[in-house]
């Protein structure tokens, strides 16, 4: 049981240059969410998908999409890097139903734009 | 020793004793609190969570309080290890919160000296 799995775990890109990270859980869970977190700084939520085929944006959503493939596979693209994007993103998944769930983590992608 | 929550982002503590890391909530509806753990390069792990019902719970080792009146959370780490040493963040989630949506505090650090 992996839990939440991130691909690729660091990239650098040029400016302009577009990219799509990679996230899959094996927990079957229902929701997934993208995270951004900058030096010093919490995490601050870009994109969630509540359930499969649906998509929503959160507190930090321009410049990124997102794709909800599957139930196990939540994707966040960067069409043109720019150096503001330069963060450490993070994936998560939870369980949510009539009891609240907590949110499990991967261990994140490092991205640096040049 | 004791943190004063957010705005004092560094603790540091003595091996074997107890730590106490707080955090001030901004959300009078938030009904769900959670800890995570963050480790240098490793995503937020789950620490334990305590819903709006409850004051107080406990897990191994550690101890959520919840004060509503003041809107204040506080995570109690008895018999503090080296292995605690990480970065802890308190999330909350407002009631009926589109996609069960968390928002995170900035983090304290935990430096346990041995």
């Amino acid at each position: 049981n992996a839990g939440v799995t991130q691909t690729p775990k660091f990239q650098v890109l040029k400016t302009g240059q577009s990219m799509t990270l990679q996230c899959a859980q094996d927990m079957n869970h229902n929701s997934m969410y993208w995270y951004r977190q900058d030096p010093g700084m919490g995490l601050r939520l870009i994109y969630y998908s509540a359930s499969e085929g649906t998509t929503d944006k959160g507190e930090v959503p321009n410049g990124y999409n997102v794709s909800r493939l599957n139930k196990r596979e939540f994707s966040l693209r960067l069409e043109s890097a720019a150096p503001s994007q330069t963060s450490v993103y993070f994936c998560a998944s939870s369980l949510q139903g009539l009891r609240n769930q907590p949110q499990h983590f991967g261990d994140g992608t490092r991205l640096s734009i040049l | 020793g004791e943190s004063v929550g957010l705005h004092l982002p560094t603790l540091s503590v003595q091996e074997g004793d107890n730590s106490i890391i707080n955090c001030a909530y901004s959300n009078s509806a938030s009904d769900y609190f959670i800890w995570y753990k963050q480790e240098s390069g490793k995503g937020p792990q789950f620490i334990i969570d305590i819903r709006s019902n409850m004051d107080k719970r406990q897990g191994q080792r550690v101890t959520v309080l919840l004060n509503k009146t003041v809107k204040h959370l506080s995570l109690q780490i008895a018999a503090t290890q080296p292995g605690d040493s990480a970065v802890y963040f308190c999330a909350e989630k407002p009631f009926l919160s589109a996609g069960n949506m968390l928002t995170f505090g900035g983090g304290t650090r935990l430096m346990v000296k041995p």
